[in-house]
């Protein structure tokens, strides 16, 4: 079993649809929780960072994490065509080890 | 600011060669990751290095090698290269503190043939 599992996709949606992204995870030590976008051919962009359960708001994102469950979402507003890329968690116990990563879910928003 | 650099963007090489990648982390970070991402497969997680030691290694053999320098840079050498080593190779890089962050670079293309 993978440690931090996400599915794949490809999801679809229309322009300015709302998109939830999920993960689960299995390690409790996980403590630090981290959203990235990737576009084809670049480099991971981090989107949102995270410590233990709660939401967080940036703009048209919301990332929640629900520790009791061991799960951790991405939640895009009013979704748009620029956002069309690779959506990966990550996450880490806190003691600056290495990330561990889902292996991502390809995100398409169609006009 | 300038964000992680990494060199060169494509690199071609012949099945038992070897391969150095190089990459600059952003001013002040002293903790360099590096990433294997295949085709198909998600970040794989290969070597950490912070001010200079090797902290964490993960499930690659010992061909994958790499250093960090005085200044932080970090080289990562693939040695006895295999096609199945075909892969983007992503570098990252975070204050080294448990709570940091750590960003990306752009990556290196590396084409085994």
């Amino acid at each position: 079993q993978k440690e931090v599992e996400q599915d794949p996709g490809p999801l679809s949606v229309p322009e300015g649809a709302i998109v939830s992204l999920n993960c689960t995870y299995s390690n409790s030590a996980f403590q630090y929780f981290m959203w990235y976008r990737q576009y084809s051919r670049k480099g991971p962009e981090l989107l949102m960072y995270t410590y233990s359960s709660g939401n967080k708001e940036d703009g048209r994102f919301t990332a929640q994490v629900d520790k009791s469950s061991k799960y951790i979402s991405l939640f895009i507003r009013d979704s748009q065509p620029s956002d069309s890329a690779t959506y990966l968690c990550a996450t880490h116990t806190g003691t600056a080890s290495k990330l561990t990563f889902g292996t991502g879910t390809r995100l398409q928003v169609t006009l | 600011e300038a964000g992680v650099t990494q060199s060169p963007t494509h690199l071609i090489k012949t099945r038992g060669q070897q391969a150095t990648l190089r990459c600059s982390p952003i001013s002040g970070h002293t903790s360099v990751y590096w990433y294997q991402q295949a085709l198909g497969l998600g970040l794989q997680f290969l070597l950490w290095y912070d001010e200079g030691e090797e902290r964490n290694r993960g499930n690659f053999p010992p061909r994958f090698s790499g250093r960090q320098f005085p200044n932080y840079s970090s080289e990562l050498n693939v040695n006895a290269l295999e096609l199945e080593d075909s892969a983007l190779y992503l570098c990252a890089s975070s204050l080294g503190s448990a709570k940091a962050e750590a960003f990306f670079g752009q990556g290196t293309r590396l084409t085994v043939v």
